[in-house]
């Protein structure tokens, strides 16, 4: 059972409005990804993380940002949503040695 | 940029019959897995290959890696309708602890 958790589950809001969208886990991993996924498509990666204060960009151009300053904790942060970012997005980790990477519940986003 | 085909995109298939699902690409992969996804969930992973030839199997479901390490197949034996779901593949390059993601293969299995 992956330990690992995304809040909202369902976002719906306006434009313009700032989110945050929430990822943790309680598995000690030190990588953490965030992806993005339309209906029954394949996965882009957003951002990624190898450790705490470590952050990249994915191959996805993303208006979104991240930070990574605890381990459990890997926030993605829009500042300013608009109807191109409506999407699920999903969070992922895994620990360095393994090929496993859990995924959360992801989070579906509606921007009206 | 590295890129993975799945084929087919859709499948839908009567319960009891065979499939393979391919997943190919023109880049060489560190590892390899298959991952199967429920609606409204995040992918859950039914298996990783890292070396070339390497043939897992899991229950009805068979992985095979390519010798080259650029590609991989996935075969269902008897498939049944709690097979239904999106299968993704996923591929690691050397060097880096990113993952780039398979187009997806939906499958729908009718009892």
């Amino acid at each position: 059972e992956a330990d690992i958790y995304q809040t909202p589950r369902y976002l719906v809001i306006g434009t313009g409005k700032k989110i945050t969208l929430e990822c943790s886990q309680t598995m000690g991993h030190d990588k953490m990804y965030w992806y993005q996924q339309d209906p029954g498509m394949e996965l882009h990666l957003i951002h990624y993380s190898y450790g705490v204060n470590s952050t990249e960009k994915g191959d996805l151009s993303s208006e979104s940002t991240v930070s990574r300053i605890r381990t459990e904790h890997f926030p993605l942060t829009l500042e300013s949503a608009r109807p191109s970012h409506t999407s699920q997005y999903l969070c992922a980790s895994t620990a360095t040695g393994t090929e496993t990477q859990y995924f959360g519940p992801g989070t579906r986003l509606l921007v009206l | 940029t590295q890129l993975l085909e799945q084929s087919p995109q859709f499948l839908s298939i009567q319960e009891g019959e065979n499939l393979t699902v391919y997943c190919n690409s023109s880049s060489v992969f560190s590892s390899l897995q298959w991952y199967r996804q429920e609606p409204g969930e995040g992918p859950v992973l039914l298996v990783t290959v890292v070396t070339g030839g390497e043939v897992k199997k899991l229950k009805r479901l068979t992985f095979q890696f390519g010798d080259a390490r650029k590609d991989s197949s996935l075969h269902i034996t008897a498939a049944q309708p709690g097979d239904t779901g999106l299968y993704l593949c996923a591929g690691r390059a050397s060097g880096t602890y990113k993952y780039i993601f398979g187009t997806g293969t939906r499958l729908k299995v009718l009892a």
